[in-house]
């Protein structure tokens, strides 16, 4: 079974510039989540979606993040303008039906390394 | 806030040796999960415990969650090289969400 895909793997812009990083969940899983990682800490929630509703974005600094999951599928998150403690990890999840069940996996993917110069 | 406190942050050992990394909090949780991180890789779930006072054992790793569903703790005995890597407790709310610790970097030298 084809695990939690993203891409790019690592990304270094400068600050002020945009960058995108994209996640494919596994298939027919429901629920992506979008964590960012900073060194030395653990995951910390970005964004959740439903199929391709948000359910949890409380964390998102919206000034300058955005996200989208238009068909339910794939994913796309954003940064413009880039600061340099946007530097970190970005970790895709999905699960099957993150809503439905309190013991339910989350699979990640590999993450996309940011530097932000 | 850092709703769920791991400790120690950082460990190396030797082979052989056992071990046992902490995670508190002033809050319940329906649930507690286990990771584990290897670098340039995402967390993988290694358990879930969801009872007050649950133990379970996956070979050398005991897990336990505590009677009041605020705390949990990971053992492993006679730790393997194998074994290093960033261990992360992770609470589970309502709706999914997970709230992580900030992990335990545990370094096992041959």
């Amino acid at each position: 079974e084809a695990g939690v895909a993203q891409s790019p793997r690592y990304k270094i812009i400068e600050k002020r510039q945009s960058v995108a990083f994209w996640c494919n969940p596994i298939s027919g899983h429901a629920t992506l989540y979008w964590y960012q990682q900073i060194l030395g800490q653990g995951p910390k929630l970005l964004i959740q979606f439903q199929n391709n509703g948000v359910v949890d974005d409380s964390q998102l600094p919206k000034d300058r993040f955005s996200a989208e999951r238009l068909k339910g599928v794939d994913s796309t998150l954003k940064i413009q303008p880039a600061k340099l403690e946007d530097s970190a990890v970005y970790l895709c999840a999905s699960s099957l039906d993150g809503l439905a069940a309190l013991q339910e996996t989350q699979y990640f993917g590999p993450g996309t390394r940011l530097l932000v110069l | 806030t850092q709703l769920l406190e791991q400790s120690p942050q950082f460990l190396s050992i030797q082979e052989g040796e056992n071990l046992t990394v902490y995670c508190n909090s002033s809050s319940v949780f329906s649930s507690l999960q286990w990771y584990r991180q290897e670098p340039g890789e995402g967390p993988v779930l290694l358990v879930t415990v969801v009872t007050g006072g649950e133990v379970k054992k996956l070979k050398r790793l005991t897990f336990q969650f505590g009677d009041a569903r605020k705390d949990s703790s990971l053992h492993i005995t006679a730790a393997q090289p194998g074994d290093t890597g960033l261990y992360l407790c992770a609470g589970a709310r309502e709706g999914g969400k997970l709230i992580f610790g900030q992990g335990t970097e545990l370094s096992v030298k041959p």
